[in-house]
């Protein structure tokens, strides 16, 4: 089957810098997606990677590993408006997007 | 900004009444989707429509349907609910989803409470 894990919950401190992973099996792979999701709001994309590599966009960076099945997701300079769920997603052969749980990152002062 | 707005946002009702989840895109984009998200799991593709025609059904109970008019409307009609189908309704589009960057533009959902 096809599967997306991530930690369901994290906790960073404002002004540090935190990385939320993504390992996945799926049919086939035609790119790797990131999503923000504030609380009752509906999730807004922040990255797209098909190539081995980091991809860097300001404060947020994404990398992935094809080899490897994985992706991580990197925020820096963490500000209390970074407090958010972060979804990962592939999309597989048939391009169907995958969707893993979504990670929720809480943000202390 | 989101250019995918969802009425109503949150909707109450009982197991034998009948409902309607609006979706409209101002993207110009050619297909929508149904998403349903519960609490710490993976969103769930329930239908997806290009260019007005249906092209996806995951496997989704009957007393869901979906109504797509034209390319900016998207409905979902729900009839005889169970308690389980208390969800986030999540309404996106896209260009092209054929296309491997194709991103997904998401609505602010539709929170759903069957009594």
């Amino acid at each position: 089957g096809q599967n997306i894990d991530q930690p369901t919950e994290m906790t960073a401190t404002e002004g540090a810098i935190v990385q939320i992973n993504c390992t996945y099996q799926t049919s086939g792979f035609n790119g790797l997606f990131w999503y923000q999701q504030h609380a009752g709001e509906a999730p807004t994309f922040l990255s797209y990677n098909v190539l081995d590599g980091l991809e860097e966009k300001g404060r947020f960076s994404s990398f992935l590993s094809r080899s490897k099945g994985y992706s991580y997701l990197l925020l820096k300079e963490l500000q209390m408006k970074d407090s958010a769920s972060y979804l990962c997603a592939v999309l597989d052969s048939n391009y169907q997007l995958i969707w893993g749980a979504g990670t929720k990152l809480i943000i202390k002062p | 900004e989101t250019g995918v707005t969802q009425t109503p946002r949150h909707l109450v009702m009982g197991m034998t009444n009948k409902k309607s989840l609006k979706c409209e895109q101002h993207l110009g984009h050619n297909a929508m989707y149904w998403y349903k998200q519960s609490a710490k799991k993976p969103l769930e593709l329930m239908f997806v429509y290009n260019f007005k025609e249906q092209t996806e059904n995951n496997s989704v109970p009957s007393r869901f349907s979906p109504e797509c008019p034209n390319s900016s409307h998207l409905f979902l009609h729900l009839h005889t609910l169970q308690p389980e189908d208390s969800a986030l309704y999540l309404c996106a589009s896209s260009q092209d989803p054929g296309r491997p960057t194709d991103t997904q533009y998401f609505g602010p959902g539709t929170r759903l409470t069957v009594l």
